[in-house]
Order: structure tokens, then sequence, then C-alpha cells
């Protein structure tokens, strides 16, 4: 089952507004990843990181890998409309080999 | 990252038939994945399908439900068996890139049962 819990659920904000979400976790991860998805699509991968502590950045997006290796953040900067979707982390366990583990996804809305 | 491919893009099912999914990536790559995503709902690993042997099942999934093929490195498909409306979901194929720390997802296919 889901080990990652993923905050918050859904979020409504006003166009131009920054946007902050995160996982975390109670077993520690090496790799996290950030992906969104639309409607009707596959989800797109945004950030990948791989060592704790890293912040790596993605235009208006930034994300965290936390220092405990449990958790990790995105933020999304200036929002604007098509920044609509859902959000979901991944994280990758060194004794899981390639698989993911997916949080529950965040639920984006930006009003114009 | 590669193209990846998936037919059909959407199908609607009678319960007790069987579908089969295709997945095309345009380049050789050693990891491929099945997931499932019901609706509403975030992604669960069904099963890593290998090159050249069985697939690799999630708890839960079992090879009667959903039998993979993996011909070649380019290639997959999972077929959705025996189905039933609680299969209704969006299935989709991923594959490993970035030394296979990171997935890329195809379009998914979106299956309803009826």
């Amino acid at each position: 089952g889901q080990q990652l819990n993923q905050s918050p659920q859904s979020m409504f904000i006003q166009e131009g507004e920054d946007v902050s979400m995160n996982c975390t976790s109670s077993s520690i991860f090496n790799t996290w990843l950030w992906y969104k998805q639309d409607p009707g699509e596959g989800p797109v991968l945004l950030i990948a990181l791989y060592k704790a502590g890293e912040l790596t950045s993605n235009g208006r997006l930034t994300a965290q890998f936390g220092i405990t290796r449990k958790d990790s953040f995105l933020n999304i900067s200036a929002s604007i409309p098509s920044d609509v979707g859902i959000y979901f982390c991944a994280g990758r366990k060194e004794t899981s080999g390639s698989r993911l583990t997916f949080g529950e996804g965040t639920q984006l809305t930006v009003n114009p | 990252s590669a193209v990846i491919s998936q037919k059909p893009s959407r199908d609607i099912c009678q319960r007790g038939t069987s579908l089969t999914i295709q997945c095309q990536v345009d380049s050789q790559v050693t990891m491929m994945f099945w997931y499932r995503q019901q609706p509403g709902q975030s992604l669960t690993l069904i099963a890593t399908a290998n090159q050249g042997s069985e697939a690799t099942y999630e708890s839960g999934f079992v090879i009667d439900k959903f039998p993979i093929s993996r011909p070649n490195l380019t290639f997959s498909t999972l077929t959705v068996s025996n189905m039933s409306p609680e299969d209704s979901s969006i299935y989709l194929c991923s594959v490993g890139g970035g030394g296979d720390n990171e997935q890329f997802f195809g379009p998914g296919t979106r299956l309803t049962v009826l």
C-alpha cells in the first residue's frame, strides 16, 4: 500500500500566488521525483532529486530532498492557469530496486 | 526522455472479456513497468516487465489476471483478463531512465468495463 503521505490533498489558489506541497514518510528514500498529471494524460516528470538536502529548480518550480531523506517538498511560484493539474510525489528506496512508491496526489486549481 | 505510446488510448468493454494493451517505446530500455490508476486515485504498480523472463508482480496482482509480455527491449503488453467493472481504471506503462533512477510514463489507456 501507499507509504507516502502527500499534502494537501487539494488547493484552490488565485493566479500569481505561490504554492507549496509536500510528501512525508516513515521510510528512507534515496530518490524523490515530482510529477504533474493533466486530465487524460500520463504523469510528466518535473523534477528529480538524488541527494539529501538537494534543492533543484525547473523554471518556476523548486523542489527539495529533505535532510532526513524521509520527506520532500515542491514549490510553485507565481502560479498561472496552466499549472492546474494533479501533482504526485514518488520515492524510490534503496531496497526496492527501480520500483517507485507514489503519494496520493495534490489537486491544484488556479483561478484566473 | 523516451517517447512512449500506448494502444488503445481508451476502450469500453463488456464484463468477462479480456483486453490487451500495448506499450511501444522509441528506444531500447531495460526497465518497463505497468501501473493501474483507479478513478481519482494515485498510481499503483502492477508489475515489472522483464525482457526474456516472466514479469515480477506486486502484492495483490497475479499473472492469471494480468498476463504481461515483453518480447524485446522496446515493446510490452498487458492483458486485463476476465474483466469486471472494478477493473475500470487508467492503465499506464512507464520506462526507466536516468540510469533507471527515474521513470517516464506513456499517455495511458482508459478502460471502462460495463
